[in-house]
């Protein structure tokens, strides 16, 4: 069971927006570490899609954002295109375990 | 630009040894440190461990502490992911990556090293 929550699956049609949350806990997102989020396609590397909660590294779209408030984190993606099927996993920082964690993952399905 | 570029697929048996690598390239190898993460197939990213090339100080995930060893070759810019005894559970995906100098983020990646442990 992984430290940080996600829903293992989310769907939405073309041009839509959806959402993937990250509940963690006290010790890390509540303990205002960081998050960041991954964008991963079957058979390559994950990717680097979201840091520091809200920053996209050079490239990413705008259609992607992040944010967090309390012990949680979302990733929003919004007009939803095909190539957006993919996995999302978050990442934080959890001082009593003294490393990092990644959620469980996410899998975005494109209807 | 930078480059994290990990040795090729390995098949094995249980019981013997792997050493797999991770050369990078295009920043300064001793300033960031390196982590590996496993992924095995069809599950979830799974941090193991971290490594700093500057000083080979070292943080492993419990999980993954008692099965492998992180090290450094700082002559050839090059981290190793390291079983002296493997398991056919150990088959996975693995991945480098370097950790963000600002925080505990993976910035870069290596194409993964696909590991099979089968009698």
């Amino acid at each position: 069971q992984s430290v940080l929550t996600q829903p293992p699956s989310v769907s939405g049609a073309p041009g839509q927006r959806v959402t993937i949350s990250c509940t963690g806990s006290s010790s890390n997102i509540g303990a205002n570490y960081v998050v960041s989020w991954y964008q991963q396609f079957p058979g390559t590397a994950p990717k680097l899609l979201i840091y520091f909660n809200t920053n996209r590294p050079s490239g990413v779209p705008d259609r992607f954002s992040g944010s967090k408030s309390g012990t949680s984190a979302s990733l929003a993606i919004t007009g939803l295109q095909a190539e957006d099927e993919a996995d999302y996993y978050c990442q934080s920082y959890d001082s009593s375990l003294s490393r990092s964690v990644f959620g469980g993952g996410t899998k975005l399905t494109v209807l | 630009e930078v480059q994290l570029v990990q040795s090729g697929a390995e098949v094995k048996k249980p019981g013997e040894s792997l050493k797999i690598s991770c050369t990078v390239s295009g920043y300064s190898f001793t300033e960031y440190w390196i982590g590996w993460v496993r992924q095995v197939p069809g599950k979830g990213l799974e941090w193991m461990g971290i490594i700093y090339p500057g000083d080979s100080d070292t943080k492993y995930s419990p999980s993954f502490q008692a099965q492998v060893t992180l090290s450094v070759d700082k002559s050839i810019s090059t981290a190793y992911l390291q079983w002296r005894s493997l398991e056919a559970s150990d088959t996975a995906m693995y991945y480098c990556a370097r950790e963000s100098e600002s925080d505990y983020y993976f910035d870069y990646w290596g194409q993964g090293t696909l590991v099979t442990v089968s009698s």
